[in-house]
């Protein structure tokens, strides 16, 4: 089985100081890793995602990650945040098995400061 | 392409009533998925649809709860009897079989049971 975990449930930081959203996963068969953004009020949306390939992946919003396996991290950064970052951001792990199903992690709450 | 959609967007019911909710998902995938998530924390797998048949179910689902997909389009998700401890966040996402499978979700559909 798979399982996800974000050690940090809220991480507060002033507003252009660089940031960093932890996320470490656990399988024993390979995985495809993802990043979602939640706004209140709304679903999931897709800030990037880790296939293969390069280790440094970047998405929307002037984020980034990088898939580390020895370590099994996949931890997510942005230089420089904004206000309108405020949101809930959450790590998920496909597994590639017969099964098509993402599992999350608990969420880590980004408060932006100005 | 008109996205995810899930309807009602909010439900309030009695402890014991039945609520149903319903998935539009993007017309070209043919992958629907169920997630239910609580206050403070990740989306949970529920099930999940390839075309008409469902595929997997979690444990999470019980025997009140049932989902449907009779002809591969929308789905319905079904809570029988319901209890104050269902209230939560239904999301419902779809993807294509194609790629890397990415969900697409909705914005939800949260129930509380009184």
């Amino acid at each position: 089985a798979q399982s996800v975990t974000q050690l940090d449930s809220q991480v507060p930081v002033f507003e252009e100081a660089p940031v960093e959203l932890r996320c470490n996963y656990s399988s024993s068969v390979s995985v495809y890793l993802f990043w979602y953004v939640q706004y209140p009020n709304q679903g999931l949306q897709l800030l990037l995602k880790y296939l293969s390939g390069s280790t440094l992946v970047k998405g929307i919003n002037g984020f980034e990650a990088e898939f580390n396996k020895s370590q099994t991290s996949f931890h997510l950064r942005k230089p420089s945040v904004h206000i309108s970052d405020t949101a809930e951001y959450f790590c998920a792990v496909r597994a590639l098995d017969s099964s098509y199903k993402l599992i999350f992690g608990s969420g880590t709450r980004l408060l932006v400061r100005p | 392409d008109t996205g995810v959609s899930q309807d009602p967007r909010h439900k309030i019911t009695k402890r014991g009533q039945n609520v149903t909710f319903r998935c539009d998902p993007i017309s070209e995938h043919n992958r629907l998925y169920w997630y239910r998530q609580t206050l403070g924390q990740g989306p949970e797998f529920l099930t999940y649809f390839q075309n008409e048949a469902q595929l997997e179910k979690s444990r999470l689902l019980s025997d009140r709860f049932s989902a449907e997909r009779p002809k591969g389009s929308f789905s319905t998700l079904e809570i029988q009897r319901t209890e104050q401890g269902d209230s939560a966040m239904y999301l419902c996402a779809s993807s294509s079989d194609t790629g890397a499978n990415v969900l697409t979700f909705g914005a939800g559909s949260r129930l509380t049971v009184l």
